[in-house]
């Protein structure tokens, strides 16, 4: 059964880049016709699509994050990972990562399964 | 970008009620469309996907139809383990978004 992890600091100052790595097991990062997904929430708030990324590299990001915004997949680690640049207190969140079909826009797709999500506040 | 317009924001309803949520996009998005049920403290799960196609495991009470710009998420008989926010997310293009969610409380 496929199992996603967040990790990373709980604690990110102002101005500086917050990176989560998300580790999957009884999978392979690897498999083919999967995006990697990352969702955040701010405490008490609805969700946020971050962006995808697949295996092979490519990516799509949240225009109002894109400029921020960086992914990466590990396949030797089987990890991807999140780095979002200059963060500020609206970046404080609950980050999740998740899994979705590789298939394009527009045909019927969902986010699953989900890691826990990590909390990330952005404080000095 | 589109944009997603859930409604109600909450809901206060009792254990058999028949419960509807709606979702309408800024634009039409086919039948591209999802249901996502999220418990405190926990990751959201989906329910419904392509608007109206019941996820595996997912019990036959929860129903999702529409297409186009509007949407319902139907709970035929609430039961106690449904009380939870529901977002709904538009899968027909980049950027995905996500309704900004439906609070069902106890009534």
């Amino acid at each position: 059964q496929l199992q996603l992890q967040e990790s990373g600091p709980g604690l990110v100052k102002p101005s500086e880049t917050l990176s989560l790595t998300c580790t999957v097991s009884g999978g392979s990062v690897s498999s083919t016709g999967y995006y990697w997904a990352w969702i955040r929430q701010p405490p008490g708030k609805g969700l946020e699509w971050i962006g995808n990324i697949y295996s092979g590299g490519s990516t799509y990001f949240n225009p109002s994050l894109k400029s921020r915004v960086t992914m990466f997949v590990d396949t030797s680690k089987n990890q991807f990972s999140l780095n979002l640049g200059s963060v500020t207190a609206a970046d404080t969140a609950v980050y999740y990562c998740a899994r979705r079909l590789a298939v394009a826009p527009g045909v019927p797709n969902w986010f699953g399964p989900w890691g826990q999500g990590t909390l990330v506040t952005v404080s000095s | 970008a589109i944009q997603m317009t859930q409604s109600p924001s909450s809901l206060s309803a009792s254990v058999g009620d028949r419960v509807t949520i709606t979702c309408r996009a800024s634009q039409d998005i086919r039948n591209v469309l999802g249901w996502y049920q999220q418990k405190p403290g926990k990751a959201p799960k989906v329910l419904i996907y392509a608007a109206s196609s019941l996820q595996v495991g997912v019990p036959s009470r929860f129903s999702g139809s529409g297409s186009g710009t509007d949407f319902t998420l139907t709970i035929s008989s609430l039961q106690p383990e449904d009380f939870a926010t529901y977002y709904c997310l538009q899968d027909y293009t980049y950027p995905l978004a996500f309704g900004q969610g439906t609070k069902v409380e106890i009534k």
